[in-house]
């Protein structure tokens, strides 16, 4: 079993849709990190969190410590919101921290 | 502010050729990291370095070595590429190590 499991691995919507994109983890954690790849490959990080909930514009990333669990949503999608989101837990590993990533989401927004 | 720059954007290898990917950053960040990513798999680990002059293993190092001679720079390196090295690799970097990681573009390796 993966350490950082995401669901689903593809979603196709349409547009206006509200999104919800799922990343559970087994290992214990120092942050979570939500990721955007854009269709071209580019990599953006979107948010980094420990607890709670954070906003950016039309995306909200939420945690739950005790259930080893993150959501993020997406309301009133839009086509350009298509791209991959990938879940990355930062775990402290001997005496190190390293990212444990998730295989992503891909989706995909209609108009 | 360019950010990160990785280049070649895209290279095609003879296998048992070496290569160097280059990777660079201006914003400096101690972190740097290789990562390679491949269809169906999450991104993969393959060299980090938390601060110059100093560079560690990932989950997947074998056939790769890094060098951090100094804040900015990065490189990758295959001795000898394999058929099996055939992906996407991008470069990373960060202010901390557990700090949020900025992407470059990445290179598309074909090795054949």
């Amino acid at each position: 079993k993966n350490e950082v499991e995401q669901s689903p691995q593809n979603l196709t919507a349409q547009e206006g849709e509200f999104i919800t994109i799922n990343c559970s983890y087994s290992v214990g954690i120092s942050a979570l990190h939500w990721l955007q790849q854009h269709p071209g490959g580019g990599i953006v990080s979107l948010f980094m969190l420990s607890s709670g909930k954070k906003k950016h514009g039309r995306l909200i990333a939420t945690i739950n410590i005790q259930e080893k669990h993150s959501s993020l949503h997406i309301t009133a999608s839009h086509p350009r919101d298509s791209a991959v989101y990938i879940c990355a837990v930062l775990s402290r590993m001997d005496s190190n921290y390293q990212l444990i990533w998730g295989a992503g989401t891909k989706l995909i927004i209609k108009p | 502010t360019a950010g990160i720059t990785q280049a070649p954007t895209s290279q095609i290898l003879a296998a048992g050729r070496s290569m160097t990917l280059r990777c660079t950053q201006d914003m400096r960040h101690n972190a740097m990291y290789w990562y390679r990513q491949d269809l169906g798999l999450g991104l993969r680990l393959i060299h980090y370095s938390n601060t110059a002059g100093t560079t560690g293993k990932g989950e997947v190092p074998d056939g790769y070595s890094v060098s951090r001679a100094n804040t900015d720079d990065f490189p990758l390196t295959l001795a000898s590429a394999v058929p099996s090295q055939t992906s996407v690799y991008f470069c990373a970097s960060s202010p901390t190590p557990v700090g949020i990681q900025y992407f470059g573009a990445g290179t598309r390796l074909s090795v054949l």
